[in-house]
């Protein structure tokens, strides 16, 4: 059965440091990958997703940025953090089945940025 | 744009009481629509999913919700609510090779 990995759970990072989260997903090959922030009362933002290796669309321009160097892999990063940052981060992954996707959530990183 | 609207920020129930949250969508043609929920504490978890075939759609733990083209609605409803339905609901709507596009999101409080 396919499995989504993200660390760290929770990170503590002070402004202007840089960032780094992992997203891994086992059991599937050539899964789409996204990247979410969820932020209370305005539900999941996505900012990026990937169709294959090296292939990364942004959705919401910003400070941040995601590579996916490897198949089942996709990285979210920050030369320099902002306050705004802050907030739960929520990787996916899909498969397409038919005619449609159905995501598949990790269990997210929690940034708080001082 | 596609976008996907949940009215009710909070709901708060009693137990036993039944439970319909409302979702509308944009899109006017073939879409896909989707319910996930969020316990406290845990992540996103899909309750239940509509691609075609009969508009109503049974999903996990009781839930089932109803696909409405007419009002593009896909309202999610449970006959008689528990306490560890306590979650964040999300409805979510997808077409073609575009990514997911979720609702805000409505907080279920289910007190005794």
């Amino acid at each position: 059965s396919q499995t989504i990995h993200q660390w760290p759970a929770t990170l503590v990072q002070p402004v202007g440091s840089p960032l780094s989260l992992e997203c891994t997903v086992e059991g599937t090959s050539n899964p789409n990958l996204y990247w979410y922030r969820q932020a209370a009362g305005r539900g999941l933002q996505l900012l990026f997703y990937s169709v294959g290796i090296g292939q990364i669309s942004s959705e919401v321009p910003q400070n941040l940025s995601a590579s996916r160097p490897q198949d089942r892999q996709f990285i979210l990063s920050s030369k320099k953090l902002l306050l705004s940052d802050s907030g739960f981060y929520l990787c996916a992954w899909s498969v397409h089945e038919g005619f449609t996707d159905t995501q598949y959530f990790g269990p997210g990183t929690r940034l708080t940025v001082l | 744009a596609q976008s996907v609207s949940q009215h009710n920020h909070h709901v708060i129930l009693s137990e036993a009481a039944s439970l319909e949250l409302g979702c509308n969508y944009s899109y006017g043609g073939t879409v896909n629509l989707f319910w996930y929920v969020q316990y406290p504490g845990q992540h996103l978890q899909l309750l239940l999913k509509y691609f075609s075939g009969d508009p109503l759609v049974k999903g996990i733990k009781g839930f089932e919700a109803e696909f409405i083209k007419s009002k593009f609605s896909f309202n999610l409803r449970k006959p008689s609510v528990q306490w560890s339905d306590t979650a964040e609901y999300f409805c979510a709507q997808h077409q073609g090779n575009t990514p997911l596009v979720f609702g805000k999101g409505t907080r279920l409080s289910v007190i005794a």
